[in-house]
């Protein structure tokens, strides 16, 4: 079974910092998908990405797809304590033509944020 | 549309009782998912349906479980008996066919069986 590994696990940085988060999926990537979550909360769709190559940003954080490396990349720039939370990449399993399938997730990258 | 709405937002129960949580889905949205989500295992995917009809089950954890979607506005997951190894927080997400399109999360339902 397709299995999403994230890391680092957990990452604290200080506020004005940049920081990546990498996930590495263990079979081939249809579509990966970045959430961000509140502890005790639901998650929140972020961006996704589609293409080998794509990248896309919105506000200060950028994602990439890198599907020959099975891998994608979470940055953001000038970190904010509006930043910290949970952070974890999804990804349909199988590429029914264009049906999303089964999604699965990561572990999530816990980011702390330090004023 | 409110999102995907779920209830109860915490449930505490004990041990051996029947447990229901429920959820709605985004209207026009065909696919629905459940998932669980424990500090020690992340966000698993428990079942997920396809017009209603469950397509893949594997991640139920045990017979104790089952889900149910008797229409394309409602689904409810079901455990029966309850133990305290099922305390977590079990997420509804509902999306639209296609790739492009993404998963809209409820709020959770926050499980503690004691």
């Amino acid at each position: 079974s397709q299995e999403l590994e994230q890391s680092p696990q957990s990452l604290i940085v200080q506020e004005g910092k940049n920081l990546t988060i990498n996930c590495t999926s263990s079979k081939t990537l249809y579509g990966l998908y970045w959430y961000k979550q509140k502890y005790g909360e639901g998650l929140i769709f972020l961006m996704m990405l589609q293409k080998g190559g794509e990248e896309k940003s919105h506000e200060k954080i950028t994602a990439k797809l890198d599907e020959k490396k099975q891998q994608s990349s979470l940055h953001i720039t000038a970190s904010q304590p509006s930043h910290a939370g949970i952070y974890l990449c999804g990804a349909p399993t199988e590429n029914y033509g264009g049906s999303q399938g089964n999604l699965i997730f990561g572990k999530g990258t816990k980011l702390s944020v330090k004023p | 549309d409110a999102g995907v709405i779920q209830s109860p937002r915490h449930e505490v129960t004990e041990m051996g009782q029947e447990v229901t949580l429920r959820c709605k889905p985004i209207s026009g949205h065909d696919y629905l998912f459940w998932y669980r989500q424990t500090m020690m295992r992340g966000l698993e995917l428990l079942i997920y349906f396809n017009n209603n009809v469950p397509i893949d089950d594997s991640g139920m954890p045990e017979d104790r479980f089952s889900a149910k979607m008797p229409n394309a506005s409602f689904s409810t997951l079901k455990i029966q008996p309850s133990e305290p190894r099922d305390s977590a927080v079990y997420f509804c997400a509902s999306t639209a066919i296609g790739l492009g399109t993404e998963a809209f999360f409820g709020q959770g339902t926050r499980l503690t069986v004691v």
